[in-house]
Protein backbone atom coordinates (compact mmCIF):
# COMPACT_ATOMS: atom_id res chain seq x y z
CA UNK A 1 0.00 0.00 0.00
CA UNK A 2 1.86 3.15 -1.22
CA UNK A 3 -0.72 5.90 -0.26
CA UNK A 4 -0.51 8.96 -2.23
CA UNK A 5 2.33 9.01 -4.63
CA UNK A 6 3.95 12.12 -6.60
CA UNK A 7 6.13 11.94 -9.58
CA UNK A 8 8.47 14.46 -10.49
CA UNK A 9 9.91 15.15 -6.78
CA UNK A 10 11.57 18.66 -8.63
CA UNK A 11 11.31 20.14 -11.85
CA UNK A 12 12.68 23.48 -13.30
CA UNK A 13 10.70 24.63 -16.19
CA UNK A 14 11.30 27.82 -18.41
CA UNK A 15 8.56 30.24 -18.73
CA UNK A 16 5.99 29.24 -20.89
CA UNK A 17 6.46 25.24 -21.10
CA UNK A 18 3.68 23.31 -19.82
CA UNK A 19 4.27 20.31 -17.82
CA UNK A 20 1.74 17.24 -15.72
CA UNK A 21 2.38 16.59 -12.42
CA UNK A 22 1.57 13.12 -11.69
CA UNK A 23 -0.61 11.72 -8.55
CA UNK A 24 -1.83 8.48 -7.71
CA UNK A 25 -3.48 6.61 -4.78
CA UNK A 26 -4.05 3.32 -4.01
CA UNK A 27 -6.51 3.82 -1.15
CA UNK A 28 -9.83 3.78 -3.44
CA UNK A 29 -10.35 7.51 -1.84
CA UNK A 30 -13.09 9.19 -3.72
CA UNK A 31 -11.84 12.52 -3.15
CA UNK A 32 -8.77 13.86 -4.51
CA UNK A 33 -7.11 17.35 -4.89
CA UNK A 34 -3.89 19.88 -5.70
CA UNK A 35 -2.48 22.53 -3.26
CA UNK A 36 0.27 24.68 -3.41
CA UNK A 37 2.13 25.83 -0.12
CA UNK A 38 4.04 29.13 -0.54
CA UNK A 39 5.82 30.59 2.44
CA UNK A 40 3.49 33.08 4.86
CA UNK A 41 0.46 31.80 2.44
CA UNK A 42 -0.13 28.46 3.82
CA UNK A 43 -1.63 25.29 1.59
CA UNK A 44 -4.13 26.47 -0.98
CA UNK A 45 -6.49 24.40 -2.92
CA UNK A 46 -5.91 24.37 -6.83
CA UNK A 47 -8.43 21.58 -7.91
CA UNK A 48 -10.45 18.86 -6.88
CA UNK A 49 -12.15 16.38 -7.38
CA UNK A 50 -14.89 14.08 -5.95
CA UNK A 51 -14.97 10.86 -8.20
CA UNK A 52 -13.89 9.77 -11.68
CA UNK A 53 -15.00 12.06 -14.39
CA UNK A 54 -15.82 14.97 -11.72
CA UNK A 55 -13.59 17.89 -11.20
CA UNK A 56 -13.77 21.20 -9.89
CA UNK A 57 -11.89 24.72 -8.81
CA UNK A 58 -10.48 25.56 -5.06
CA UNK A 59 -9.31 28.70 -4.16
CA UNK A 60 -6.38 29.67 -6.95
CA UNK A 61 -7.37 27.43 -10.37
CA UNK A 62 -5.83 29.78 -12.91
CA UNK A 63 -3.13 28.62 -14.79
CA UNK A 64 -3.99 25.03 -13.91
CA UNK A 65 -6.62 21.84 -15.69
CA UNK A 66 -7.27 18.53 -13.99
CA UNK A 67 -8.83 15.42 -15.38
CA UNK A 68 -9.75 12.81 -13.60
CA UNK A 69 -10.39 10.09 -15.18
CA UNK A 70 -9.95 7.00 -13.14
CA UNK A 71 -9.92 6.75 -9.28
CA UNK A 72 -6.18 6.30 -8.66
CA UNK A 73 -4.86 8.98 -11.10
CA UNK A 74 -5.30 12.80 -11.06
CA UNK A 75 -2.69 14.33 -12.79
CA UNK A 76 -2.20 18.19 -12.66
CA UNK A 77 -1.37 20.42 -15.87
CA UNK A 78 0.04 23.13 -16.24
CA UNK A 79 -0.77 25.24 -19.63
CA UNK A 80 1.86 28.11 -19.90
CA UNK A 81 4.31 28.15 -16.74
CA UNK A 82 5.17 31.29 -14.97
CA UNK A 83 7.30 32.50 -12.26
CA UNK A 84 4.41 32.64 -10.03
CA UNK A 85 3.82 29.18 -10.60
CA UNK A 86 7.24 28.30 -8.11
CA UNK A 87 5.92 26.53 -5.69
CA UNK A 88 5.78 23.13 -3.73
CA UNK A 89 2.79 21.19 -5.03
CA UNK A 90 1.13 18.51 -2.85
CA UNK A 91 -1.76 15.97 -3.98
CA UNK A 92 -3.92 14.70 -1.66
CA UNK A 93 -6.55 11.69 -1.16
CA UNK A 94 -9.21 11.91 1.40
CA UNK A 95 -11.32 10.16 3.35
CA UNK A 96 -14.03 12.00 5.23
CA UNK A 97 -11.85 14.74 6.65
CA UNK A 98 -8.68 13.40 7.38
CA UNK A 99 -6.50 13.78 4.15
CA UNK A 100 -3.54 11.83 3.12
CA UNK A 101 -1.10 14.10 1.65
CA UNK A 102 1.76 12.66 -1.07
CA UNK A 103 5.64 14.09 -0.79
CA UNK A 104 5.15 16.86 -3.04
CA UNK A 105 6.74 18.20 -6.10
CA UNK A 106 8.91 21.35 -5.59
CA UNK A 107 8.75 23.59 -8.93
CA UNK A 108 10.57 26.02 -10.10
CA UNK A 109 9.62 28.32 -12.96
CA UNK A 110 12.64 30.30 -14.12
CA UNK B 1 -15.49 34.16 4.63
CA UNK B 2 -14.23 30.67 6.30
CA UNK B 3 -11.05 31.42 8.01
CA UNK B 4 -9.18 29.25 10.30
CA UNK B 5 -6.08 31.71 12.70
CA UNK B 6 -3.21 30.02 14.09
CA UNK B 7 -1.11 31.53 16.96
CA UNK B 8 1.47 31.72 17.70
CA UNK B 9 2.93 32.20 14.15
CA UNK B 10 6.19 30.72 15.37
CA UNK B 11 7.72 29.55 18.94
CA UNK B 12 10.88 28.84 19.86
CA UNK B 13 11.01 26.46 22.70
CA UNK B 14 13.96 24.25 24.99
CA UNK B 15 13.64 20.76 24.87
CA UNK B 16 11.98 19.53 27.78
CA UNK B 17 9.05 22.59 27.89
CA UNK B 18 5.51 22.07 27.10
CA UNK B 19 3.82 24.41 24.51
CA UNK B 20 0.18 25.44 23.42
CA UNK B 21 -0.55 25.98 20.19
CA UNK B 22 -3.77 27.65 19.25
CA UNK B 23 -6.18 27.25 16.74
CA UNK B 24 -9.51 29.60 16.38
CA UNK B 25 -11.98 28.88 13.16
CA UNK B 26 -14.74 30.17 11.92
CA UNK B 27 -16.65 28.25 9.40
CA UNK B 28 -20.07 27.91 8.09
CA UNK B 29 -21.77 24.06 8.98
CA UNK B 30 -18.57 23.01 11.11
CA UNK B 31 -17.83 19.77 10.76
CA UNK B 32 -14.61 18.61 12.58
CA UNK B 33 -11.21 19.91 13.26
CA UNK B 34 -8.23 18.31 12.37
CA UNK B 35 -4.24 19.14 13.41
CA UNK B 36 -1.31 17.99 10.67
CA UNK B 37 2.43 18.16 11.44
CA UNK B 38 4.38 19.20 8.69
CA UNK B 39 8.53 18.49 8.59
CA UNK B 40 10.44 18.53 5.59
CA UNK B 41 7.97 17.00 3.22
CA UNK B 42 4.38 16.54 3.54
CA UNK B 43 1.46 17.31 6.30
CA UNK B 44 0.88 14.01 8.30
CA UNK B 45 -2.05 13.16 10.40
CA UNK B 46 -2.27 13.95 13.86
CA UNK B 47 -5.78 14.34 15.39
CA UNK B 48 -9.38 14.73 13.99
CA UNK B 49 -11.90 16.09 16.40
CA UNK B 50 -15.64 16.92 16.39
CA UNK B 51 -16.92 16.94 19.73
CA UNK B 52 -16.08 19.25 22.60
CA UNK B 53 -14.68 18.76 25.30
CA UNK B 54 -12.70 15.26 24.59
CA UNK B 55 -9.40 15.40 24.73
CA UNK B 56 -7.52 13.21 22.16
CA UNK B 57 -4.12 12.15 22.98
CA UNK B 58 -1.33 10.33 21.32
CA UNK B 59 2.08 9.94 23.42
CA UNK B 60 2.98 13.57 24.81
CA UNK B 61 0.75 14.96 22.16
CA UNK B 62 -2.58 16.08 23.01
CA UNK B 63 -5.57 18.38 21.66
CA UNK B 64 -9.15 19.42 22.78
CA UNK B 65 -11.71 21.16 20.72
CA UNK B 66 -14.36 23.82 21.87
CA UNK B 67 -17.53 24.15 19.85
CA UNK B 68 -18.77 26.88 22.25
CA UNK B 69 -15.63 29.31 21.60
CA UNK B 70 -14.70 27.78 18.32
CA UNK B 71 -11.53 27.21 19.19
CA UNK B 72 -8.68 24.07 19.71
CA UNK B 73 -5.46 23.90 21.47
CA UNK B 74 -2.88 21.61 20.52
CA UNK B 75 -0.12 20.45 23.82
CA UNK B 76 2.84 19.33 23.74
CA UNK B 77 4.91 17.94 26.54
CA UNK B 78 8.54 17.18 27.37
CA UNK B 79 8.76 18.39 23.95
CA UNK B 80 11.83 16.97 21.97
CA UNK B 81 14.15 18.26 18.92
CA UNK B 82 11.92 15.71 16.96
CA UNK B 83 8.58 18.04 17.23
CA UNK B 84 10.31 20.87 15.32
CA UNK B 85 7.90 20.99 12.60
CA UNK B 86 5.44 23.55 11.46
CA UNK B 87 1.97 22.32 12.89
CA UNK B 88 -1.51 22.60 10.61
CA UNK B 89 -4.65 23.67 11.96
CA UNK B 90 -8.02 22.39 9.53
CA UNK B 91 -11.13 23.07 9.92
CA UNK B 92 -13.81 20.87 7.71
CA UNK B 93 -17.24 22.20 7.30
CA UNK B 94 -19.46 22.24 4.70
CA UNK B 95 -20.33 19.66 2.10
CA UNK B 96 -16.30 19.10 1.03
CA UNK B 97 -15.03 22.15 2.18
CA UNK B 98 -11.61 22.19 4.34
CA UNK B 99 -10.17 25.43 5.74
CA UNK B 100 -6.32 25.50 6.34
CA UNK B 101 -4.69 27.71 8.67
CA UNK B 102 -1.33 28.88 7.86
CA UNK B 103 0.31 27.14 10.39
CA UNK B 104 2.44 27.24 13.90
CA UNK B 105 6.23 27.15 12.65
CA UNK B 106 7.87 25.07 16.37
CA UNK B 107 11.77 25.31 16.99
CA UNK B 108 12.55 23.09 20.07
CA UNK B 109 16.43 23.34 20.49
CA UNK B 110 18.61 21.33 22.32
Amino acid sequence: NAGVTQTPKFQVLKTGQSMTLQCAQDMNHEYMSWYRQDPGMGLRLIHYSVGAGITDQGEVPNGYNVSRSTTEDFPLRLLSAAPSQTSVYFCASRVEDTQYFGPGTRLTVL
Amino acid sequence: EDKVVQSPLSLVVHEGDTVTLNCSYEVTNFRSLLWYKQEKKAPTFLFMLTSSGIEKKSGRLSSILDKKELFSILNITATQTGDSAIYLCVAGAGSYQLTFGKGTKLSVIP
